[in-house]
């Protein structure tokens, strides 16, 4: 059963409007949240990260959200631009040392010009 | 330029020859880790190695087999490679896990016929 999902596989977002990817976690022992992007024939970056101790982070027009009540987080690109098309991955993992990284199995954002 | 190296990039083989994908990273990173990627599944760690000499299995480890004899490189071999390996391959590296980021080669894709 995946611990870090992504209902969403694919989105299409107009260039200059909001773009919304969702994940879901079901451990509540996870506290600590990553997004990677990943363009093809690249190898995943990492683009934002967020501590439960925290219910935001900010990053230029990349902010994401952590509802750990739900066990919810999203990401929110404003404003959406055409070279944010790419793969987005959720990440999660328990911030002891050594512990590993769970991901999503992504979502593919197209922004449209 | 910090980096993660993978080789080779591309990979068709046949079932049953032996074979090996280098990882090697340049950052003086403790913790390596190799995942596959798979559509619908994500990223699934295979094994990963918190130091020299100390490795241990992720999700999905059969098939696989990996050594760290030095801290920058961490090789997975596939000793006798079968259609289901088919997927491409990531390497990862982190000054330690925990609240640090991966850092990613570019991918191998391996098809094995």
């Amino acid at each position: 059963d995946q611990q870090v999902k992504q209902n969403s596989p694919s989105l299409s977002v107009q260039e200059g409007r909001i773009s919304i990817l969702n994940c879901d976690y079901t451990n509540s022992m996870f506290d600590y949240f990553l997004w990677y992007k990943k363009y093809p024939a690249e190898g995943p970056t990492f683009l934002i990260s967020i501590s439960s101790i925290k219910d935001k982070n900010e990053d230029g027009r990349f902010t994401v959200f952590l509802n750990k009540s739900a066990k919810h987080l999203s990401l929110h690109i404003v404003p959406s631009q055409p070279g944010d098309s790419a793969v987005y991955f959720c990440a999660a993992s328990v911030k002891t040392s050594y512990d590993k990284v769970i991901f999503g199995p992504g979502t593919s954002l197209s922004v449209i010009p | 330029e910090a980096q993660v190296t993978q080789n080779p990039r591309y990979l068709i083989t046949v079932t049953g020859k032996k074979l090996t994908v280098t990882c090697s990273q340049n950052m003086n990173h403790e913790y390596m880790s190799w995942y596959r990627q798979d559509p619908g599944l994500g990223l699934r760690q295979i094994y990963y190695s918190m130091n020299v000499e100390v490795t241990d299995k992720g999700d999905v480890p059969e098939g696989y087999k990996v050594s760290r004899k030095e801290k920058r490189n961490f090789p997975l071999i596939l000793e006798s490679p079968s259609p289901n390996q088919t997927s491409l391959y990531f390497c990862a590296s982190s000054l330690r896990l925990g609240a640090n980021v991966l850092t990613f080669g570019a991918g191998s894709r391996l098809t094995v016929l």
